[in-house]
């Protein structure tokens, strides 16, 4: 079955600096992929969406980019600040499946 | 933000009660869809509904139903509610079908408590 792994364990960060967030995914070779952030008490937010063959996609200071090959998205948050504290899951929608998410904590 | 409500936003229930979340959407989205998320599993795929009265099971279906009378409203009921089945509930809408990549919106939840 499909499945996507994502770190589990927190990502602690000084403001400033550039956390980069990991998405592997198995058995399946999707033409998108997307990424959303979930604060504390809230539902998912919708933040990109990456077509396999774009590898590199941008908007702000997020930067996502997808290889096929090693079946792995990279999420970036440039400049990264407090506000960007949050849980960032990734998700095959055509699939309906998602990840578990990767808690980022971005201390000043 | 995209029109969602889901109600209740918190209960607390006793094992074998029947019990219904409502997501209601002003969006007049056709696609609904009803996660639950548990710590180590992520979002999980309950039902959800490509139209009025049209409805299908996703990866944790068993021990949960579903009805969708209006476009704008999407029920999802516990016939009989277990421990197992306490969790966040989430509803989600998207315009379109998901082969067509477009993002899904969500609302803020449910959290149920079965004791």
């Amino acid at each position: 079955s499909q499945k996507i792994e994502q770190n589990s364990e927190a990502l602690n960060i000084q403001e400033g600096k550039t956390a980069t967030l990991t998405c592997n995914y198995t058995n399946y070779s999707p033409a998108y992929l997307q990424w959303y952030r979930q604060d504390p008490g809230r539902g998912p937010v919708f933040l990109l969406l990456i077509r396999e063959n774009e590898k590199e996609k941008r908007k702000e200071r997020l930067k996502v980019t997808f290889d096929t090959t090693l079946k792995q998205s990279l999420f970036h948050i440039t400049a990264s600040q407090p506000a960007d504290s949050a849980t960032y899951l990734c998700a095959l929608t055509d699939k309906l499946i998602f990840g578990t998410g990767t808690r980022l904590q971005v201390f000043p | 933000d995209a029109g969602i409500t889901q109600s209740p936003r918190h209960k607390v229930t006793e094992t074998g009660t029947p019990v219904t979340l409502r997501c209601h959407q002003t969006e007049n989205h056709r696609y609904m869809y009803w996660y639950r998320q548990d710590p180590g599993h992520g979002l999980r795929l309950i039902h959800y509904s490509y139209g009025v009265k049209d409805t299908d099971k996703g990866e944790v279906s068993d021990g949960y139903s579903v009805s969708r009378s209006k476009t704008e409203d999407f029920l999802l009921t516990l016939e009989s509610a277990t421990s197992s089945q306490t969790s966040v509930y989430f509803c989600a809408i998207s315009d379109t079908d998901r082969a067509t990549n477009q993002p899904q919106h969500f609302g803020d939840g449910t959290r149920l408590s079965i004791l």
